[in-house]
């Protein structure tokens, strides 16, 4: 059974900083993984997704890796800021559409 | 407007009564999907539909069911509410593989 997990629980950092949030995953057989970042009180907005062939992929600040082999994805983001304070998750697609989430990661950019 | 609406944004109900969770989407999108969200637990897999006549369970399908009324609309439903069931629910579609997420659901069963 495919189990994904996120460590640290909660990351406090100042504004400014780099920071690399992690996600570990049990099984290698995926066929893409997703980071996705969650508000409170609204649903998820995915932000980056890297298949299974790639090994990372970017969108303006952020930066996600993905090493399949060693089960393991980091989601980068530089140059931290206050709205970037979200809990942020990753999820991995396995056959028949099942998508098995992380715990996620609260993160507080402070000012 | 939202792309995916889900109604009501919360709900408080007591054990036994039946409850439905309703979802509608503007994205076009044939596959919709039911998840939970417990603290901890991350988020789990209820029900899934690729489309109109296509209904499967997840992981956790025990105590609920669905219906798809539409491509654009996907209900879920709690038959005997238990205090278990209390969580924060999210309806999502998708047109492949990218998730577009609903702003959730947050049900209290006491």
């Amino acid at each position: 059974k495919q189990e994904v997990t996120q460590i640290p629980a909660a990351l406090s950092v100042p504004e400014g900083e780099n920071l690399v949030l992690n996600c570990s995953f049990t099984d290698s057989a995926i066929y893409n993984l997703q980071w996705f970042r969650q508000d409170p009180g609204k649903g998820l907005t995915s932000l980056l997704l890297i298949q299974s062939s790639q090994r990372e992929q970017t969108s303006g600040r952020l930066n996600a890796s993905l090493d399949k082999s060693s089960g393991r994805s980091t989601l980068y983001i530089a140059a931290s800021q206050p709205g970037d304070s979200a809990t942020y998750l990753c999820a991995v697609l396995q056959g028949a559409q099942k998508l098995v989430f992380g715990q996620g990661t609260r993160l507080t950019i402070n000012p | 407007d939202a792309d995916v609406t889900q109604t009501p944004r919360n709900r408080i109900t007591k054990t036994g009564k039946r409850i439905m969770l309703e979802c509608s989407q503007t994205k076009g999108h044939d596959r919709m999907y039911w998840y939970r969200q417990d603290p901890g637990l991350g988020l789990r897999l209820i029900y899934y539909s690729f489309d109109v006549k296509d209904i499967n369970k997840g992981e956790i399908s025990d105590g609920y069911s669905v219906s798809r009324q539409a491509q654009a609309k996907f209900s879920l439903s709690l038959e005997s509410a238990i205090p278990n069931q209390t969580a924060l629910y999210f309806c999502a579609t998708s047109e492949i593989e990218k998730l577009f997420f609903g702003s959730g659901t947050q049900l209290s069963v006491l």
